[in-house]
Formats: C-alpha cells, structure tokens, sequence
C-alpha cells in the first residue's frame, strides 16, 4: 500500500564510490521529483520528470544522473561520490497541474559517504 | 529566490495550547502549501491554499495568507504531543514548474 517508496532506506558508502538510489510510485501520478535536505533541514529540489521528460534540473553536479523507465519510477544514480553528498534524499511525486501541486514523499534515503 | 522563511526556528509548547508558524516569501505565488515532517521521515501534505483565497481550515489546522504581505501562518489547536514535527511552508509561484520550500519550525509539544 506504500505510495512511494524508496530503496535502499540507509546508505553508508565510501567517498569515489557509485551508487544508485530508486524510487517507486503506485499513485498513477505523472511527474516525480528528487529532492536533497541537507544536516541543517533544508529541503531543496534536484531534479523533476514528467511523463519520464526531464521538465526541472537544478544546479546540480553532472555525477548525479536521474533516470526515469517508466512514469512511476525515478531512479538517482551519483558517480564519483563525495563527503558533501551526505544528506538524506527523497523522492516524491504529484499530478502535474497549473494551479495545485500536492506532493507525496517517500519515506527518505540516508546517504552517509565517509 | 521565491525560498519561503518560516519563523520562528523552533517552537515549544505545553499540550493542550495553540502553535502558530509563520512564513514569508519573496514573489507572487500560483499558492502556498504546508507540510509536516516526523522525525526521520518523509514530508507528509498537510494544506494548500490558492492565491486569491485568504483563510483555510482543515480539522485542528488553520491557514491564513496575506498575499499583500507575502506571509502566511500555520495555526495548529489543542495541540497534542504528537504534533511534534518539522512544519515546512512551500510555495508554487505563477508560472513555476517546482515547489520551494522554506527551512521549517521544529515544534515540541511537551506532555
């Protein structure tokens, strides 16, 4: 019944590492986005797709690469990884209208890189 | 930047009074959603309100918007030990194809 889902829930890796994160919605929605909340709380949008076409790509490092199969997956691969990637990321996902954006959220990843 | 400021940082309250957020932004909005994190997980919706409306009720929930100011404030009731969360507020402006969210109020409601 979960309507996102995230895998895997914790990640600890070292630094140079690639890793993948992935993401499933089961709400029929068409548009999922991956946001990045970093140690102080703050929540900021990395990447979004709709209907699986890249509509949001924010100022982020090209070793992160977002791929999205279907419309009710978006996968986060990062090559290369860093200290700074540490965070915790979360995929969500709403029905794409002009007026209202509701977004649902997955439970989270946390991404520990040493 | 649209980024929405809550205020305050933090809040703690005894069980049983009122908890109000407040947050500003910075340019005009399609409308303004607050959401509630739990400790440790993800952000769950708890209220959207357009731009041309001025107050919204859901249960224990109060949202006002004053456009005209830029602000909006989250009013939580009767508050109870389990609405101790992050409050974030998130705005959607016109034109904008993503959310942007505000750094959020820790709530404590002590028993």
């Amino acid at each position: 019944d979960t309507a996102v889902s995230q895998t895997p829930k914790y990640l600890v890796t070292q630094m140079g590492n690639d890793k993948s994160i992935k993401c499933e919605q089961n709400l029929g929605h068409d548009t999922m986005y991956w946001y990045k909340q970093d140690s102080k709380k703050f929540l900021k949008i990395m990447f979004s797709y709709n209907n699986k076409e890249l509509i949001i790509n924010e100022t982020v490092p090209n070793r992160f690469s977002p791929k999205s199969p279907d419309k009710a997956h978006l996968n986060l691969h990062i090559n290369s990884l860093e200290l700074g990637d540490s965070a915790v990321y979360f995929c969500a996902s709403s029905q794409w209208t002009d007026y209202q954006e509701t977004q649902y959220f997955g439970p989270g990843t946390r991404l520990l890189v040493l | 930047s649209q980024q929405g400021e809550e205020d305050p940082q933090a809040l703690s309250i005894q069980e049983g009074e009122n908890a109000t957020m407040n947050c500003s932004y910075k340019t005009s909005i399609n409308n303004l959603q607050w959401y509630r994190q739990n400790s440790g997980r993800g952000l769950v919706h708890l209220i959207l309100i357009r731009s041309n409306e001025r107050e919204k009720h859901s249960g224990r929930l109060r949202v006002t918007l004053d456009t005209s100011k830029k602000s909006s404030s989250l009013l939580i009731t009767a508050s109870r030990a389990a609405d101790t969360a992050s409050y974030f507020c998130a705005t959607k402006g016109r034109g904008a194809q993503k959310l942007v969210f505000g750094q959020g109020t820790r709530l404590t409601i002590n028993p």
